[in-house]
């Protein structure tokens, strides 16, 4: 299994709701990530777990709340969005070792609307 | 800091004709060099890198390229297009050192499209 499982696909959301999106491997990563693409834009990091710990956090907003259950899962809560916030919402992992030349496994994404 | 320039943000070539996308790259530290590419509605998958050794890379699907520090550049190039070629490819960079790994700065990607 080489693959990055995200869902859901798609999601619609108003400014007060609480939502979460899941992501889920089982190849063995220690390393998830999660990236937000805007349309016509290149991703950017947001998160990063290593073994199920917050390594590194690219000033993102509160309202964004990442949580790594176990290696397997890494879920990020949204609370109290703006609809600038509209992304694609990619998650990634990697082996997590320190080695620098890591191949990231991305997940197809869950393309968000915040209305 | 890194940062990476991808010079033409679309690119048209005709099936069977050579690719060439290119990508200059910034960073105050040696560089690991990473060309992606994704497909409509889908995360990216890795075409290949460069980390240390040859600096001609082959990747995935014909794609190679070339790690040029003189010239702070790794141009992405394919010797005969395939209309499955077309998607939007992104060049990125990270650092090569601290625990900085996977904190992968891209491109603002090219858009590849291949006529008949």
């Amino acid at each position: 299994d080489t693959e990055v499982t995200q869902t859901p696909k798609h999601l619609v959301m108003g400014m007060t709701n609480k939502k979460s999106l899941k992501c889920e491997q089982h190849m063995g990563h220690r390393a998830m990530y999660w990236y937000k693409q805007k349309a016509k834009k290149p991703p950017e990091l947001m998160f990063v777990y290593s073994y199920e710990k917050l390594s590194i956090n690219e000033s993102v907003p509160s309202r964004f709340s990442p949580e790594c259950p176990n290696s397997s899962l890494l879920n990020l809560h949204l609370h109290a969005l703006q609809p600038e916030d509209s992304a694609l919402y990619l998650c990634a992992s990697s082996q997590g070792d320190k080695r620098l030349n890591e191949k990231l496994f991305f997940g197809s994404g869950t393309q968000l609307s915040v209305l | 800091a890194q940062s990476v320039t991808q010079l033409g943000s679309h690119v048209s070539v005709s099936e069977g004709a050579l690719v060439l996308l290119r990508c200059n790259y910034s960073s105050s530290v040696p560089p690991y060099l990473f060309w992606y590419v994704q497909y409509p509605n889908q995360g990216l998958q890795l075409l290949l890198k460069y980390t240390t050794g040859a600096t001609l890379v082959k990747g995935i699907n014909g794609f190679e390229a070339e790690f040029k520090k003189s010239e702070t550049s790794f141009h992405l190039t394919k010797p005969s297009a395939h209309m499955s070629d077309a998607a939007e490819y992104f060049c990125a960079v990270s650092p090569a050192g601290g625990t900085s790994y996977g904190k992968l700065t891209f491109g603002q990607g090219t858009i590849l499209t291949v006529h008949p």
